[in-house]
C-alpha cells in the first residue's frame, strides 16, 4: 500500500497526559500538512510542510502542539499537556504541488478524558 | 475573510435519482474548488478540481460547475446509488493549504 498512513488509529489518554502521532506520506510528495477535524465540521488546518520546512501553522494551533518531519519524509505531531477540547480526529494529508490533491491518511482518532 | 459553506442538513434522495449538493464562497472567487468525499471514520478522499475559467467538469457520474457570479459551486451525482452515500467536502485554497467546508452528508436510500 502506498498511501499515507498514520498511527496509531485510535489514542486514549488521560488529561494532562503527552501523545505524539505519526504520519508516513506519499514518498514522492513534498508537502505534508496536519488537520484536525471534530464531529461535523471539515478538516481544520493545524501545520504545513515542505519537505523538511515548517512553512505555515495556524492561529488555532496553541504553543501545546508542536510537529516535525527531519528529513522531509516522516511526520510527528505532538500535543503536550492534553486537554478534553483536543478530542478530535488528527488527520495528515500529503501532496506534490501546491494545487494538486491532497491524499489523506485514514487518520488518529484522539480521546481525551 | 474568505468563507465557504456548505448546507449542513443532510440530503436524503433515492436511488437512481440525481443529488446536487452547493458550495457557496464569499467575497473572492478562489482559483479553484477541489471536491473530497468522506466516509465515517476515514480520511477524505480527493474527486474532482474545478478551476475558476471552467464552468463544468465531468468525471463519470460527477459533474460540478463553478459560477463566479452566484459565487456558487454544484456538485452532482446521476443515477446515484446507496454506496454513494457519504459526506461530501468543498475546499477552496487558502495561502497554501486548503480551506474545507463543514460538509454535505448524502443519504441514499434504495
Amino acid at each position: 500500500d502506498t498511501g499515507v498512513s498514520q498511527d496509531p488509529r485510535h489514542k486514549i489518554t488521560k488529561r494532562g497526559q503527552n501523545v505524539t502521532f505519526r504520519c508516513d506520506p506519499i514518498s514522492e510528495h513534498n508537502r505534508l500538512y496536519w488537520y484536525r477535524q471534530t464531529l461535523g465540521q471539515g478538516p481544520e488546518f493545524l501545520t504545513y510542510f515542505q519537505n523538511e520546512a515548517q512553512l505555515e501553522k495556524s492561529r488555532l494551533l496553541s504553543d501545546r502542539f508542536s510537529a516535525e518531519r527531519p528529513k522531509g519524509s516522516f511526520s510527528t505531531l505532538e500535543i503536550q499537556r492534553t486537554e478534553q477540547g483536543d478530542s478530535a480526529m488528527y488527520l495528515c494529508a500529503s501532496s506534490s504541488g501546491l494545487a494538486g490533491e491532497q491524499f489523506f491518511g485514514p487518520g488518529t482518532r484522539l480521546t481525551v478524558l | 475573510s474568505q468563507k465557504i459553506e456548505q448546507n449542513s442538513e443532510a440530503l436524503n434522495i433515492q436511488e437512481g435519482k440525481t443529488a446536487t449538493l452547493t458550495c457557496n464562497y464569499t467575497n473572492y472567487s478562489p482559483a479553484y474548488l477541489q471536491w473530497y468525499r468522506q466516509d465515517p471514520g476515514r480520511g477524505p478522499v480527493f474527486l474532482l478540481l474545478i478551476r475558476e475559467n471552467e464552468k463544468e467538469k465531468r468525471k463519470e457520474r460527477l459533474k460540478v460547475t463553478f459560477d463566479t457570479t452566484l459565487k456558487q459551486s454544484l456538485f452532482h451525482i446521476t443515477a446515484s446509488q446507496p454506496a454513494d452515500s457519504a459526506t461530501y467536502l468543498c475546499a477552496q485554497p487558502g495561502y497554501s493549504t486548503l480551506t474545507f467546508g463543514k460538509g454535505t452528508m448524502l443519504l441514499v436510500s434504495p
